[in-house]
């Protein structure tokens, strides 16, 4: 399968723990987004990097909120002193770039609970 | 502060019957995209309208583009039970390509 992976797929923490998400985009797409979708909405922008370079972060990010693509490949989430209200499923998309519009390919997303 | 609301939120409906989703924002956007998405898994792009006014057609899909590049539309004729998901439009603005997704239509289809 060459699609979007994300791992996990499912994390459950405590309030407060660290967590830290991974997604491996479409091989050679220059563009990796994340998104937070909870339930019964539509998903929220939080990031977008063009190859290594992050080009755009959500006010919604706070400063608890990191995303990296160190090598412009595979991007990770981290999440610190995670709170009840982070609970949400975490999606990534990757898009080729390039052109007028993106088509962005999603991954089945992680599911993350704070308890 | 960009929105897209979608209307209805929830829609059921018998197999057979035509069905038209609403995407609306008081923005203009470059571009817009429909996606469906299943549980347990991401959204999966339908459409890109770029243009005005602009139709296009996926089978017994139907999606337009208002003039305005603020608004559009997702016509669903003789719906399946297999039409079933959430259907989501998605806008960005000139020079960016940060989507901002609407607040989802929930599509079930009884057979």
């Amino acid at each position: 399968d060459t699609g979007v992976s994300q791992d996990p797929r499912h994390k459950i923490t405590k309030r407060g723990q660290n967590v830290t998400f991974r997604c491996d985009p479409i091989s050679e797409h220059n563009r990796l987004y994340w998104y937070r979708q909870t339930l019964g909405q539509g998903p929220e922008f939080l990031t977008y990097f063009q190859n290594e370079a992050q080009l755009e972060k959500s006010r919604l990010l706070s400063d608890r909120f990191s995303a990296e693509r160190p090598k412009g490949s595979f991007s990770t989430l981290e999440i610190q002193r995670t709170e009840q209200g982070d609970s949400a499923m975490y999606l990534c998309a990757s898009s080729p770039g390039g052109g007028q519009t993106d088509t962005q390919y999603f991954g089945p997303g992680t599911r993350l609970t704070v308890l | 502060t960009q929105l897209l609301e979608q209307s209805p939120q929830f829609l059921s409906i018998q197999e057979g019957e035509n069905l038209t989703v609403y995407c609306n924002s008081s923005s203009v956007f470059s571009s817009l995209q429909w996606y469906r998405q299943e549980p347990g898994e991401g959204p999966v792009l339908l459409v890109t309208v770029v243009t005005g006014g602009e139709v296009k057609k996926l089978k017994r899909l139907t999606f337009q583009f208002g003039d305005a590049r603020k608004d559009s539309s997702l016509h669903i004729t003789a719906a399946q039970p297999g039409d079933t998901g959430l259907y989501l439009c998605a806008g960005a603005s000139s020079g960016t390509y940060k989507y901002i997704f609407g607040t989802g239509t929930r599509l079930k289809v009884l057979a």
